[in-house]
């Protein structure tokens, strides 16, 4: 099975901040790499797919990057509505598509 | 647009069969796509537990794969889920999804379930 690590598991910051989550998988897992977004009471919110590749209607402040085995998140500038979870997903593996144990963003 | 509502008793009893419906609407699940259960135990991580396609092919996370059948009817346009033999273990919140290439893309708003006697 692809295990799939995410660091740090939380931080704070301030509106504004630039903000970086990385995501590794115990294998090579080529794009094959997504990012959600889930806030209290929600379901998870699709954002970025294929690493790289930002969901229709997501702001453009969020990217992402990587391929093979690491995986950044980036939030450029910090909006109070981007306090949240957010859970790294491989799909790479036909079997199941395992998620990340999640970065909870809170506010400094 | 693609909603999906999940529906089913939310409490269930150690030993008994969870069961779980997804209903679909905005897409026809005869054209294609795989759709999905996930869940989500109370304070923590996402646990992906199934998929199936409208022709019936499934794939279950091997750790549930003895537990877990998913089923579609396509004439209500929904898909289910049942989980035998449940424990405390099995309380969670369980979300369908609309799989693309393995993605979820779209998701129901979850529904608690709580194994308790």
């Amino acid at each position: 099975d692809i295990q799939m690590t995410q660091s740090p598991s939380s931080l704070s910051a301030s509106v504004g901040d630039r903000v970086t989550i990385t995501c590794r998988a115990s294998q090579s897992i080529s794009s094959y790499l997504n990012w959600y977004q889930q806030k209290p009471g929600k379901a998870p919110k699709l954002l970025i797919y294929a690493a790289s590749s930002l969901q229709s209607g997501v702001p453009s402040r969020f990217s992402g990057s990587g391929s093979g085995t690491d995986f950044t998140l980036t939030i450029s500038s910090l909006q109070p509505e981007d306090f949240a979870t957010y859970y790294c997903q491989q799909s790479y593996s036909t079997l199941l598509g395992t998620f990340g144990p999640g970065t909870k963003v809170d506010i400094k | 647009q693609v909603q999906l509502q999940e529906s089913g008793p939310g409490l269930v009893k150690p030993s008994e069969t969870l069961s779980l419906t997804c209903a679909v609407s905005g897409y026809s699940i005869s054209s294609g796509y795989y759709w999905g259960w996930i869940r989500q135990p109370p304070g923590k991580g996402l646990e992906w537990i199934g998929s199936i396609y409208h022709s019936g092919s499934t794939y279950y996370n091997p750790s549930l794969k003895s537990r877990v059948t998913i089923s579609v009817d396509t004439s209500k346009n929904q898909f289910s889920l049942k989980l035998s033999s449940v424990t405390a273990a099995d309380t969670a919140v369980y979300y369908c999804a609309r799989l693309a290439n393995r993605v979820p893309d779209y998701w129901g708003q979850g529904t608690l379930v709580t194994v308790s006697s």
